[in-house]
């Protein structure tokens, strides 16, 4: 089992829908980031956070410690949006720069 | 040039060739990151480099040499690969190393022949 998961694998949404995507970690962590990579391979950070809740724009980033669980929303979401998001976690106490990644989850958003 | 550049964007190679990949970032960062992606796996961390040194290297074949000659320049010299190699390799860099936004560049998409 990967120590970083995410869901869903795949997901198909209308223009407008507003989105969630789901991230759930098995270790201690320092930071979790939330990483947009679009088709061509350019990875963009979206987000990095430790408690809390951030927005940017149209995106939401909340995440809960206790529960080891995080959440990328996208409202109002547009085919602009259509992308691979990525998950990924900075383990607590782990070796510099080590960030787990999870496999991603591919958005596509339909005119 | 802003941000983190790679080149070249696609290389394909022999497994006899040698070749480099290219990192170069204009942050002002001082970490540089070399990570391989296969299809359908997560983000594998090859190489992290802080101040110039080599801070971590994941049990990364010898094929796969680094260099760091300064604070904005990354390699990744390649030798002797084999097709299982093929992967898009990122570049990034951050501000120190441990637990900060890291900053990508492109990508370079690699095939082995």
């Amino acid at each position: 089992k990967n120590e970083v998961e995410q869901s869903p694998q795949n997901l198909t949404a209308q223009e407008g829908e507003f989105i969630t995507i789901n991230c759930s970690y098995s270790v201690g962590i320092s930071a979790l980031h939330w990483l947009q990579q679009h088709p061509g391979g350019g990875i963009v950070s979206l987000f990095m956070l430790s408690s809390g809740k951030k927005k940017h724009g149209r995106l939401i980033a909340t995440i809960n410690i206790q529960e080891k669980h995080s959440s990328l929303h996208i409202t109002a979401s547009h085919p602009r949006d259509s992308a691979v998001y990525i998950c990924a976690v900075g383990k607590y106490g782990g070796s510099q720069g080590n960030l787990i990644f999870g496999k991603g989850t591919k958005l596509s958003v339909k005119p | 040039e802003t941000g983190v550049t790679q080149t070249p964007r696609h290389l394909v190679m022999g497994m006899t060739n040698k070749k480099s990949l290219k990192c170069e970032q204009h942050l002002g960062h001082n970490a540089m990151y070399w990570y391989k992606q296969s299809a359908k796996k997560p983000l594998e961390l090859m190489f992290v480099y802080s101040l110039e040194e080599r801070v971590e290297n994941n049990s990364v074949p010898s094929r796969f040499s680094p260099e760091c000659p300064n604070s904005s320049h990354l390699f990744l010299h390649l030798h002797t690969l084999q097709p299982e190699d093929s992967a898009l390799y990122l570049c990034a860099s951050s501000q120190e190393s441990w637990g900060n936004e890291q900053f990508f560049g492109p990508g370079t998409r690699l095939t082995v022949l």
